[in-house]
């Protein structure tokens, strides 16, 4: 089956370390995606990337960074500048940027 | 930038009985709405999309209206039944073509489905 993987689905660490979040794609999609999502809030997007090596900010990337080096991974990885890392990620796909997204089942990131 | 209101952030409906979600979007130049469907401990699955030169699509039980004047789109289920209790998102895109990377999502309604 064809589809977005994250893992691992629950990540504890503590406060001041940086921690990388996996998202492995195996539709071929050229377009990829990070998403947060906060209790009663909606995804907010945090960045994407529409070709391998080359990725663009979103609407909150502060205290996070990512890498696009093979067109089925974008690895994210939140670092301790970031302030409340404590949060659901979601990782997404498109076959282009004008096609509709496609959703892993999330990881969600507990720092304490 | 766009900014997307969505109600009730809770909807309790009677299994059979039918729900509507609204939302409201501030840039007059979104053209792509998509509603996406959130099943606890799950990501967020597409389940209807409309652009601006529809007023309406419909498949099968659920259907999406869309008022570009009063910049406003619903979704509509009708005969509702215990799978369809989930979190749902309505969406809006800000850039011109509907890019995925313009979206603007709205907070969510959790829609219960009581037996």
């Amino acid at each position: 089956d064809g589809g977005i993987t994250q893992s691992p689905k629950y990540l504890f660490r503590k406060e001041g370390q940086n921690v990388t979040l996996s998202c492995e794609q195996n539709l071929n999609h050229d377009a990829m995606y990070w998403y947060r999502q906060d209790p009663g809030q909606g995804l907010r997007l945090i960045y994407y990337s529409h070709i391998v090596n080359d990725f663009q900010k979103g609407d909150i990337a502060e205290g996070y960074s990512v890498s696009r080096e093979k067109k089925e991974s974008f690895p994210l990885t939140v670092t301790s500048a970031q302030k409340n890392p404590t949060a659901f990620y979601h990782c997404a796909s498109s076959d282009r940027g004008n096609s509709p997204l496609h959703f892993g089942n999330g990881t969600r990131l507990t720092v304490t | 930038g766009e900014n997307v209101e969505q109600h009730p952030s809770t909807l309790s409906v009677q299994e059979g009985d039918s729900a509507v979600i609204k939302c409201t979007y501030s840039d007059s130049a979104s053209n792509y709405f998509p509603w996406y469907k959130q099943e606890l401990g799950k990501g967020p699955q597409l389940i209807i999309d409309i652009r601006s030169n529809v007023g309406e699509k419909k498949d099968q039980r659920i259907a999406v209206t869309l008022n570009k004047t009063a910049k406003h789109f619903s979704l509509h289920i009708t005969e509702t039944q215990p799978e369809d209790s989930a979190v749902y998102f309505c969406a809006a895109s800000r850039k011109s073509g509907g890019g995925a990377d313009g979206l603007t999502f709205g907070k969510g309604t959790h829609l219960i489905i009581q037996p």
